[in-house]
């Protein structure tokens, strides 16, 4: 059964740092893997998806890795800013399946 | 890409009574899919809205609670019946293709509140 997971659980920086959030799934076999983000309250907005052929994706100052053999992706925000405040959500689609699975996802909180 | 208009955007219903939750996207989709998230916790797949045919529901729901229809290829319903406080959360439909480049898509979720 997939599972994935996300570190941390949260995360405080101040304006301007570079940072790295961590998702991983259990089951390599998965055919994409997307990083949404969610205001509070809110629907998620898509960020980047990664097809399970491809190692990275980028979309200005975020870029998104992938490393299916060992189930890893990471999310990479540069020079971060306090609209970036959000919860981030990775969320992976396991082959030959509909559904996707989500994290429980990073709280990040950029301090001006 | 495709846009998704969700409503309502929320609601505070008594407990007792049912709400139905509309999804219309702009484009036919083959797969619609409602989720469920609790406050605090991820999002939680309910059921699968298939054009055609019954819903396919996950382990832990069941059509009486969660009836769904799917009229056709750009729209879909959810309904909670019965409601009572534990279904306080954010719904969200959302769609996707069978294929592996293609993202996923979401609507703005509806806040329910179950006093």
């Amino acid at each position: 059964k997939q599972e994935v997971t996300q570190i941390p659980a949260a995360l405080s920086v101040p304006e301007g740092e570079n940072l790295v959030l961590n998702c991983s799934f259990t089951d390599s076999a998965i055919y994409n893997l997307q990083w949404f983000r969610q205001d509070p309250g809110k629907g998620l907005t898509s960020l980047l998806l990664i097809q399970s052929s491809q190692r990275e994706q980028t979309s200005g100052r975020l870029n998104a890795s992938l490393d299916k053999s060992s189930g890893r992706s990471t999310l990479y925000i540069a020079a971060s800013q306090p609209g970036d405040s959000a919860t981030y959500l990775c969320a992976v689609r396991p082959d030959r399946d509909d559904k996707i699975i989500f994290g429980k996802g990073t709280r990040l909180h950029i301090l001006p | 890409s495709a846009v998704i208009s969700q409503k309502p955007s929320r609601d505070i219903c008594q407990r007792g009574t049912s709400l139905t939750i509309q999804c219309q996207v702009d484009s036919q989709v083959t797969m619609m899919f409602w989720y469920r998230q609790q406050p605090g916790q991820s999002l939680t797949l309910i059921a699968t809205a298939n054009q055609g045919s019954e819903a396919t529901y996950e382990s832990g729901f069941v059509i009486d609670k969660f009836p769904i229809s799917r009229p056709n290829l750009t729209f879909s319903t959810l309904t909670v019946s019965n409601m009572s406080p534990e279904d306080s959360s954010i719904y969200l439909c959302s769609v996707n293709e069978d294929r592996a480049d293609t993202e996923a898509f979401f609507g703005q979720g509806t806040r329910l509140t179950v006093v």
